[in-house]
């Protein structure tokens, strides 16, 4: 079992759908992020969260460090955002970073 | 975007052969970070230099080594490469090992091993 696990591995939606994607993680972290990768493969990163919740345009991200789960909103999700969303979480302590396997988000017109 | 650049972006190699890969960066930052990316796998952790001539070893560093002459520069080679190293590989800048997590990436490298 990975320490990371998110859900769910594809998505797809139509245009202007909500969307969520959850992250699941099984160790005592210092921090996570949400990370962004295009289909041309480069890699941004979208958010770093210790506790509690950031905006950042239509992406919200919340964590609950008490049930060691994060989830990434997009509001008005657009054609735009299809992306694979990666969850990663940096291990207190150990300074060690665990990746997620990725989320795969189509968005359609 | 952060001043990040892999090279080569492909490369088709035999078994066998030493292969070597470059991250150049333009920001002056300490770290650097080599990671793989295979399907069913999240990014994993090859090498990171903390530092020129400061190196360590990441969870899946058999079969890989890296050095770091220069703050710009961080070199990735594969000894001898085999098939289980075809996968792609991305070079990630970070200012320090605290924030981690805020890195920038680079492009990535795809290599097939045949």
């Amino acid at each position: 079992k990975n320490e990371v696990e998110q859900s769910p591995q594809n998505l797809t939606a139509q245009e202007g759908e909500f969307i969520t994607i959850n992250c699941s993680y099984s160790v005592g972290i210092s921090a996570l992020h949400w990370l962004q990768q295009h289909p041309g493969g480069g890699i941004v990163s979208l958010f770093m969260l210790s506790s509690g919740k950031k905006k950042h345009g239509r992406l919200i991200a919340t964590i609950n460090i008490q049930e060691k789960h994060s989830s990434l909103h997009i509001t008005a999700s657009h054609p735009r955002d299809s992306a694979v969303y990666i969850c990663a979480v940096r291990e207190g302590g150990a300074q060690k970073l665990v990746f997620g396997q990725g989320t795969r988000l189509t968005i359609n017109p | 975007d952060a001043g990040i650049t892999q090279s080569p972006r492909h490369k088709v190699t035999e078994t066998g052969t030493p292969v070597t890969l470059r991250c150049h960066q333009t920001e002056n930052h300490r770290y650097m970070y080599w990671y793989r990316q295979d399907p069913g796998h999240g990014l994993r952790l090859i090498h990171y230099s903390y530092g020129v001539k400061d190196t360590d070893k990441g969870e899946v560093s058999d079969g890989y080594s890296v050095s770091r002459s220069k703050t710009e520069d961080f070199l990735l080679t594969l000894e001898s490469a085999t098939s289980s190293q075809t996968s792609v590989y991305f070079c990630a800048i970070s200012e320090s090992r605290a924030d981690a997590l805020e890195a920038f990436f680079g492009q990535g490298t795809r290599l097939t091993v045949v």
